[in-house]
């Protein structure tokens, strides 16, 4: 199956830091990756599509100039958690489709952060 | 109403028994449907898709669709203890994927 891969899988920051996450495809190019953020115990949530080339389109109540998406190229998307407090400590979780738009996606192994 | 709403559990099955996981969704347009599991602290892992009415098979899982009913499930036959797990529930549009909030089922020795 296609691999997506995401970089790092755990991190402790300090509250007021920045940390980013990356999110590579690794055998097939995505134009659209999404980004998800998972708190225990509950499920997922889509917090953005990201675009190769143009700017990330965010699900309502996410603030973009908190979580900076960047997709410069077919196979990154990042996400930077700007100014992080503690309760942005979650699991972030990105994916792609490999194949179409509505077919499987592929996620990345998740990346744990923990602001303290 | 969730967009995509699963059984609650915690269900818990005895090993070689059949798991039946559940779900609904309310968008009649919807176009994809899948099925993933995840284990604790991990990402998802795809399980099954499902595009078009009816039972689709894959070794010990099967997969069923009914679109009138806006109903998907998913059905896993000798149940294995490495099948506990939570298992997420999918439904995309336009490349957007809604997820329910998981049923976790454990499969006892």
């Amino acid at each position: 199956g296609a691999v997506v891969s995401q970089h790092p899988s755990r991190v402790i920051c300090k509250s007021g830091t920045s940390v980013k996450i990356e999110c590579r495809s690794l055998d097939f190019q995505a134009t659209t990756m999404f980004w998800y953020r998972q708190f225990p115990k509950q499920s997922l949530m889509l917090m953005a599509t990201s675009n190769e080339g143009s700017k990330a389109t965010y699900e309502q109540g996410v603030e973009k100039d908190k979580f900076l998406i960047n997709h410069a190229s077919l196979t990154l998307s990042t996400l930077t958690v700007t100014s992080a407090h503690p309760e942005d400590s979650s699991f972030y979780i990105c994916s792609a489709p490999r194949d179409g738009f509505n077919t499987e996606a592929f996620f990345g192994q998740g990346t744990r952060l923990t602001v303290v | 109403q969730k967009e995509v709403e699963q059984n609650s559990g915690p269900l818990s099955v005895p090993e070689g028994a059949i798991a039946s996981l559940n779900c609904t969704y309310s968008d009649r347009v919807s176009q994809s449907f899948f099925w993933y599991r995840q284990y604790s602290g991990k990402s998802p892992e795809l399980i099954m898709s499902i595009y078009s009415n009816g039972d689709k098979e894959d070794g010990r899982f099967t997969a069923q669709l009914n679109k009138a009913s806006q109903y998907v499930s998913l059905l896993i036959r000798d149940s294995q203890p490495s099948d506990s797990a939570t298992y997420l529930c999918a439904v995309t549009n336009a490349g957007k994927s809604t997820f329910g909030d998981g049923t976790t089922l454990t499969v006892k020795p």
